[in-house]
């Protein structure tokens, strides 16, 4: 079975301060998904990515996806407490476990 | 136009008795997918439809678990003699497959409590 890792499980920072979540797979992304998912609603699709070493923004969030394509990164500038909630990458049906983002005023 | 509904949004029921969850999917969207999740974790798969090919149920838990879809449509999900352990809100998502790559639409879940 092929697994997609996230790192890190939990993290728990500042308003304002900047992060780096990631999603690992030990075999090639057909291609990407990230989700946002917050408290009591279905994820939400924020970004595909699918070609290796593409890098696409969305406001303050910037996601990489790694020249192999085995391995993407979602960087989150200036965060805010909006930005609270579990972020899933996903390839087709397989979703890593999350990382759940809490952004204190 | 309208996302992916699911119903009832919460259900509680008692342990050993049988449940239907529905899902309405994006009109014109092939694929569609059941997930688990229980509280605190990630996204379980639990079964694929596409078109009209033969469900990849290769998620589900036990053969208390099935799942119907009718055409490209509607679909539900029977959970049949619950267990306390099947206490999870399932997700329904829905997919242009093939057409925008794997990118899901969810809808809001079914919070599922068995007692």
């Amino acid at each position: 079975t092929q697994l997609l890792e996230q790192s890190p499980q939990f993290l728990s920072i500042q308003e304002g301060e900047n992060l780096t979540v990631y999603c690992n797979s030990s075999s090639v992304f057909s291609s990407l998904q990230w989700y946002r998912q917050e408290p009591g609603e279905g994820p939400v699709l924020l970004v595909t990515v699918v070609t290796g070493g593409e890098v696409k923004k969305l406001k303050r969030l910037t996601f990489q996806f790694g020249d192999a394509r085995k391995d993407s990164s979602l960087h989150i500038t200036a965060a805010q407490p909006g930005d609270t909630g579990l972020y899933l990458c996903g390839d087709d049906m397989r979703f890593g476990a999350g990382t759940r983002l809490t952004v204190k005023p | 136009g309208a996302g992916v509904s699911q119903s009832p949004s919460n259900k509680v029921t008692e342990k050993g008795k049988d449940v239907e969850l529905r899902c309405d999917p994006i009109s014109g969207h092939t694929a569609l997918y059941w997930y688990r999740q229980r509280l605190g974790q990630g996204l379980e798969f639990l079964i694929y439809f596409q078109g009209n090919s033969a469900p990849d149920k290769s998620g589900l838990p036990s053969d208390r678990f099935s799942a119907e879809r009718t055409g490209e449509s509607v679909s539900t999900l029977t959970i049949q003699r619950t267990q306390q352990e099947d206490s999870a809100v399932y997700l329904c998502a829905s997919s242009r497959k093939g057409q925008g790559g794997y990118e899901q639409y969810f809808g809001p879940g079914t919070r599922l409590t068995v007692t």
